[in-house]
């Protein structure tokens, strides 16, 4: 089993809908994070988790939510999904420390019409 | 504040050819950085990591990475590139508090057989 698993890994949505993007880990670390990427934009984070109560917003919040249901579980929301959300999603998470690296999930494609 | 910088967006060699992708690194502090590689429909996974404990980085599938201090340099090398390297690829650095990972705009590989 993967280490970090996104659901769905694609959806297709309309402009207006509330969307949710599910993570869960298995590798036991606090810290938990989502991403956006567009091309030539790299990865640029949306939200990020210390632990369930601490939750911090990331360099493009705007328009997304997210809730920490425990350690290994993160997800993401939209609440009205717009065209210009379409990309492709990734959770992540790490171990505290500056030099660990970060896990990733597969993805979620989402397309927003 | 940290930064990275990749430069060029697409590069294309010819198998067996030297690859070389360039990033450049802007911190206050001595720096964490990272070369995270993303294959076709799949999350991104670490190549290798540069800590401190040595200028030369030796990563997997045959990368490595030389930090320049003096030139604020990071860049990835791979002597002879296959065809199985064809992917995107993301420097990126830790914050000042580890917190979270910076990545840069990433650089896409095409090998040409």
């Amino acid at each position: 089993d993967a280490d970090v698993t996104q659901t769905p890994r694609n959806r297709i949505t309309k402009t207006g809908k509330r969307i949710m993007l599910e993570c869960s880990q298995t590798k036991g670390h606090d810290r938990m994070y989502w991403y956006r990427q567009d091309p030539g934009l790299g990865l640029r984070l949306i939200y990020y988790s210390f632990d369930v109560k601490d939750i911090n917003k990331g360099e493009i919040s705007d328009g997304y939510s997210v809730s920490r249901q425990a350690q290994a579980k993160f997800s993401l929301s939209l609440e009205s999904a717009i065209p210009n959300q379409t990309a492709l999603y990734f959770c992540a998470t790490r171990s505290g420390g500056l030099n660990t690296e970060a896990f990733f999930g597969q993805g979620t494609r989402l397309t927003v019409v | 504040a940290q930064s990275v910088t990749q430069l060029g967006s697409h590069v294309s060699v010819s198998e067996g050819a030297l690859v070389l992708l360039r990033c450049n690194y802007s911190s206050s502090v001595p720096p964490y950085l990272f070369w995270y590689v993303q294959y076709p429909n799949q999350g991104l996974q670490l190549l290798l990591k540069y800590t401190s404990a040595a200028t030369l980085v030796k990563g997997i599938n045959g990368f490595e990475a030389e930090f320049k201090k003096s030139e604020t340099s990071f860049h990835l090398t791979k002597p002879s590139a296959h065809m199985s390297d064809a992917a995107e690829y993301f420097c990126a650095v830790s914050d000042d508090g580890g917190f979270k990972t910076i990545f840069g705009a990433g650089t896409r590989l095409f090998v040409k057989a």
